[in-house]
């Protein structure tokens, strides 16, 4: 069990629906992080958050939306998505964006599927 | 554009084979490199890398990194069907988050 937890594991979805994926850690960590996984693609960095502040918006279209309402959640809203935006969305964790050298701790992810 | 390059992409190996997988990036201020296992789901952290030519061990895995080369190894001894996974090399800065490879897919049959 890692200090990162994220619900829901499973979410299906069709593209007019909206939902919203959680993102809670335990770990006293001061950045957050979205993560995109497609198959075969890199891990995609979609949102940072640090002390709260978003910092990076990796050019990610609008039908995703972040909210951070403190240091320990984060959230991503999703609103009239695509299929190709089926992944495995992670968010992770880490003690200070600005460290010189630092590692980012994972949540298990939440297997989005858009029909 | 940074970007880090993994080989191979996927591997199959027979259980007690000793595999090497590789590492390739290009960090502008480069800081560390960090090697991840995917098994199912979220990453697992390995090793993180700042210094040359210092191998860091745990078990039967171990990393070196050459930060003239710009290049990192992961060798895994005495493979076991439990390491089965995805590796995930990840390039930091220390200021701007992971930039990860595409993972090499390890395969370990009995």
């Amino acid at each position: 069990e890692t200090g990162v937890t994220q619900t829901p594991r499973h979410l299906v979805m069709g593209m007019t629906n909206k939902k919203s994926l959680k993102c809670e850690q335990h770990l006293g960590h001061n950045a957050m992080y979205w993560y995109k996984q497609s198959a075969k693609k890199p891990l995609e960095l979609m949102f940072v958050y640090n002390f709260k502040e978003q910092t990076e918006n990796n050019s990610v279209p609008s039908r995703f939306s972040p909210e951070c309402p403190n240091s320990s959640h984060l959230f991503l809203h999703l609103h009239t998505l695509q299929p190709e935006d089926s992944a495995l969305y992670l968010c992770a964790s880490s003690q200070d964006q600005g460290q010189a050298s630092y590692e980012q701790y994972f949540g298990p992810g939440t297997r989005l599927t858009v029909t | 554009e940074d970007k880090v390059v993994q080989s191979p992409l996927s591997l199959v190996v027979h259980e007690g084979d000793t595999v090497t997988l590789n590492c390739s990036y290009e960090v502008t201020n480069f800081r560390s490199l960090l090697w991840y296992k995917q098994e199912k789901k979220a990453p697992t952290f390995l090793f993180m890398l700042t210094s040359s030519g210092i191998e860091k061990k745990s078990g039967r895995l171990s990393s070196i990194l050459d930060k003239k080369e710009l290049f990192s190894i992961l060798n895994i001894t005495a493979t076991q069907t439990g390491d089965s996974a995805v590796y995930l090399c990840a390039g930091s800065s220390g200021n701007t988050p992971l930039v990860f490879g595409k993972g090499t897919r390890l395969s370990v049959i009995a």
